[in-house]
Order: C-alpha cells, then sequence, then structure tokens
C-alpha cells in the first residue's frame, strides 16, 4: 500500500517569514495530494490540493508543489502569521474504487511574534 | 448547512470492555469514513462506506472492531473488547461521493480513553 512521510515534525518560524513542509510517498501510481489544517482539539480541514497533472498550486499565501519523478510534493506557508499555528498533514491518494486518503504523520507548525 | 455530527466527544473506558462511537453526516453525502487518529499520529482508515454497503475496510482489525450504516445515513462503530492501544481519537468524515473530486468533512472526533 501507500506510504507518506512528512517532515519536520515541528517547525517554528517567525511571524511574517515563509515555512516549508516535506513529504514524500511511495506509490507512483497515486495521483491526488490533499492538505490538512487541524487546530488544537479541531478536526482536520482541506486547505489545498494538487492533482499529478500539475506542478505547482497556488491559493493566496498558500501553495504546493509537486515533482512525481521524485515522489514529493511540498507545503509552501509565505507571510506566516499566528493564526496559521497548527499541526498540518499532507496526503496522498491513488484514485480507484475506494480512493483511499493515506495520511502522514504531520508537522507541528509554531508561528511566533 | 450543517456539519458532521458526532458522539460522544469523550469516553473514558477500562479494557475489555465495550464501546460505540455514533456518526450522522452531512445530509445527502453517500460516502462515509472512519479514521483513527492515534496522538502524534496522522488519521489512518478503518472503513469507507458508500451508501450502506463497504468499499474498504482493510485497515480494520475486524477481530474486535465493526461498523455499520444500515440505511445508509448514520453510522456506528464499534470496539469490543477494547485495548489499551485503542485510546485515541475517531473520526468521522462524510463526502458527496467517494474519490477525490469530492472534499471530505470531518466531524469533531470522540476522543477514547482506554485504561
Amino acid at each position: 500500500g501507500e506510504n507518506v512521510e512528512q517532515h519536520p515534525s515541528t517547525l517554528s518560524v517567525q511571524e511574517g517569514d515563509s515555512a516549508v513542509i516535506k513529504c514524500t510517498y511511495s506509490d507512483s501510481a497515486s495521483n491526488y495530494f490533499p492538505w490538512y489544517k487541524q487546530e488544537l482539539g479541531k478536526r482536520p480541514q482541506l486547505i489545498i490540493d494538487i492533482r499529478s497533472n500539475v506542478g505547482e498550486k497556488k491559493d493566496q499565501r498558500i501553495a504546493v508543489t509537486l515533482n512525481k519523478t521524485a515522489k514529493h510534493f511540498s507545503l509552501h506557508i509565505t507571510e506566516t502569521q499566528p493564526e496559521d499555528s497548527a499541526v498540518y498533514f499532507c496526503a496522498a491518494v491513488l484514485t480507484g474504487t475506494a480512493s483511499k486518503l493515506t495520511f502522514g504523520t504531520g508537522t507541528r507548525l509554531q508561528v511566533t511574534l | 448547512e450543517a456539519g458532521v455530527a458526532q458522539s460522544p466527544r469523550y469516553k473514558i473506558i477500562e479494557k475489555r470492555q465495550s464501546v460505540a462511537f455514533w456518526c450522522n453526516p452531512i445530509s445527502g453525502h453517500a460516502t462515509l469514513y472512519w479514521y483513527q487518529q492515534i496522538l502524534g499520529q496522522g488519521p489512518k482508515l478503518l472503513i469507507q462506506f458508500q451508501n450502506n454497503g463497504v468499499v474498504d475496510d482493510s485497515q480494520l482489525p475486524k477481530d474486535r472492531f465493526s461498523a455499520e450504516r444500515l440505511k445508509g445515513v448514520d453510522s456506528t462503530l464499534k470496539i469490543q473488547p477494547a485495548k489499551l492501544e485503542d485510546s485515541a481519537v475517531y473520526l468521522c468524515a462524510s463526502s458527496l461521493a467517494g474519490g477525490p473530486l469530492y472534499e471530505q468533512y470531518f466531524g469533531p472526533g470522540t476522543r477514547l480513553t482506554v485504561t
């Protein structure tokens, strides 16, 4: 099955700096890669996603890049703000009958003032 | 629109006891998922339903876990008997249909502590 590794496990940045979280996946057939944000004690929420036919996608301060050859994808947050502090999970999906989400282990992002 | 509802929010039981969790998906969502999220880890899919049929239960420990969605709406997840390693947050999610074209919406989760 699919295996997703995520780094770093914790990340501390100063407000206004950029943050980058990286994930690698094992199944080259995976073709959909969502990112979820989970604030403390709350439910995961989808913040951005990318499909395998696209190399980069942006949504305001958030961008995701995908390198299919290397089987890795990254989340970039620019101009970080305190409200960006949360745990971020990447995931990979091999679309098909079940299209199961396989999550990474998460990155705890702390944005300090 | 109303979100995914789950109950109870918290549950503490002793090992070898039984426990059941309930999930009410967003109205009209055909696909329902149960995830287990152990502290410090990402959610792990336990079972996926399409209406009242099981699509994927490959990671469900069937010797102790069971789930049903009899009328294709609400779902229950049961653990019998519970083990210490079952301590986790159990998240229910729903989507209009299966597949990545349809966003999964998560419920608030049930935090289970097994002592």
